[in-house]
């Protein structure tokens, strides 16, 4: 069971490049969700999808896309990369059910130069 | 969702208990009460949940308060790898369950 998937680990951007987090749960969960964290900070919700279809701002979505068209992939966009984007980049995957816990990918380590 | 409020940083000795703390006043009824630890370099990992009564499973207890409004994550003999930081999150269940992350407790565990 490979649970949350992130890809790719680690990247490199030049301020106003684009490019695409890829985040796949194989869990059939219907919640997904895209956090960044800063150092010394706790993570902070960027966009959220209730399911397929269906997405919504969090606490920081700006400079940010996302898009929901199965269950299983939740791709965050980066338009045009900023040096404040630079962050580790969480995805993360629940049911539908409050008294369950939720999955979390291993990170993406982003840095915009 | 209802917020928490932890300590920054606690520490402990190996192999000993510890117990870390989370205020959550404001909790309504239907509250769960979460907790995730983070290990360095790591996405959070779920460690036990609750809603009124006590739980244990086979990472740590969670003690929660009568009148709920604090609860205490119990990890029973702390180890060099349980050293990370540990969120308390509540969680409504007439809501949808994305975890809102505060800034957690840092646990600084010597050997």
């Amino acid at each position: 069971n490979a649970g949350v998937t992130q890809t790719p680990k680690f990247q490199v951007l030049k301020t106003g490049q684009s490019m695409t987090l890829q985040c796949a749960q194989d869990m059939n969960h219907e919640y997904m969700s895209w956090y960044r964290q800063d150092p010394g900070m706790g993570l902070r919700l960027i966009h959220y999808s209730v399911g397929a279809g269906i997405t919504d701002q969090g606490e920081v979505p700006n400079g940010y896309n996302v898009s929901r068209s199965t269950t299983e992939d939740f791709p965050l966009r980066l338009l045009s990369a900023a040096p404040s984007q630079t962050s580790v980049y969480f995805c993360a995957s629940s049911s539908t059910e409050t008294n369950t816990e939720a999955f979390f990918g291993q990170g993406t380590r982003l840095t915009v130069v | 969702d209802a917020k928490t409020t932890q300590p920054n940083s606690m520490e402990s000795n190996e192999e000993e208990p510890v117990h870390l703390p989370c205020n959550h006043s404001t909790i309504s009824g239907t509250d769960y009460i979460h907790w995730y630890r983070q290990l360095p370099s790591q996405g959070p990992e779920y460690v036990i949940h609750g809603l009124t009564s006590n739980v244990n499973n086979r990472m740590a207890s969670l003690a929660i308060a009568e009148d709920r409004k604090s609860s205490t994550l119990i990890l029973h003999r702390a180890t060099l790898r349980d050293a990370a930081v540990y969120y308390c999150i509540l969680t409504s269940s007439g809501g949808s369950y994305i975890p809102t992350f505060g800034r957690g407790t840092s646990l600084i565990v010597h050997p």
